[in-house]
């Protein structure tokens, strides 16, 4: 199965709302990183995190490896916004590797 | 300025033919990495390195070979193309192993 599974898959939300998104982890995970890809296809990384939270303007990230999940908190959305979110955990079981979710792809709407 | 940047943007390709793909990065960055992503997923490491002259295979590297002449430069090159290597392909570059990686634009490569 998925080592790095996130949710939502795909979610849409109104301009000004608020949201998160959720990544869950079935094997140890030291480390996590969060990036947006823009509709351009762009990636750009939002976070990097060791347990603990890091917030960035209207962004938040919490990274819980004991429960082996993590979540990015979108406050007051803009359009810009729009594309998808990938996780990414850093493995410690087998190979040291990145290993990515499959993303959720966020819509804001005006 | 990009940090990371690709080359080519996009390329078709004819089944069994030798591509290239380029990357070079201006981070001064020891490791780079080149991903593949297919529609609807996420990505898979294909190679990977970390000094020049020295290449890893990744999770994903049959039918990939990389090259690492120089720190700023990494290239995958796929010496017989095949239909199922169609995808968009991205190069990240970081300070150390799985750190803060930064990423190019892609290369939507397309084989026919």
């Amino acid at each position: 199965g998925d080592q790095v599974k996130q949710s939502p898959s795909a979610l849409s939300l109104q301009e000004g709302t608020n949201s998160a998104l959720r990544c869950n982890f079935s094997i140890a995970t030291t480390t996590v990183q969060w990036f947006l890809q823009n509709p351009r296809g762009s990636l750009m990384n939002l976070f990097y995190l060791v347990p603990g939270t890091k917030e960035n303007g209207r962004l938040k990230s919490t990274f819980n490896s004991k429960e082996s999940y993590s979540t990015l908190h979108i406050r007051d959305a803009q359009l810009e916004d729009s594309g998808t979110y990938f996780c990414a955990g850093e493995n410690t079981g087998g190979a040291d590797r990145l290993t990515f979710g499959k993303g959720t792809q966020l819509i804001i709407q005006p | 300025e990009a940090a990371v940047t690709q080359s080519p943007r996009s390329k078709v390709a004819v089944t069994g033919g030798k591509v290239t793909l380029s990357c070079h990065q201006t981070n001064n960055h020891d490791y780079m990495y080149w991903y593949r992503q297919d529609t609807g997923h996420g990505l898979r490491l294909i190679h990977y390195s970390y000094v020049a002259d020295s290449t890893e295979k990744g999770d994903i590297p049959d039918g990939y070979k990389a090259s690492r002449p120089s720190q700023e430069n990494f290239s995958l090159i796929l010496e017989l193309a095949s239909l199922s290597q169609t995808a968009v392909y991205f190069c990240a570059s970081s300070d150390d192993w799985v750190y803060e990686q930064y990423f190019g634009p892609g290369t939507r490569l397309t084989v026919l």
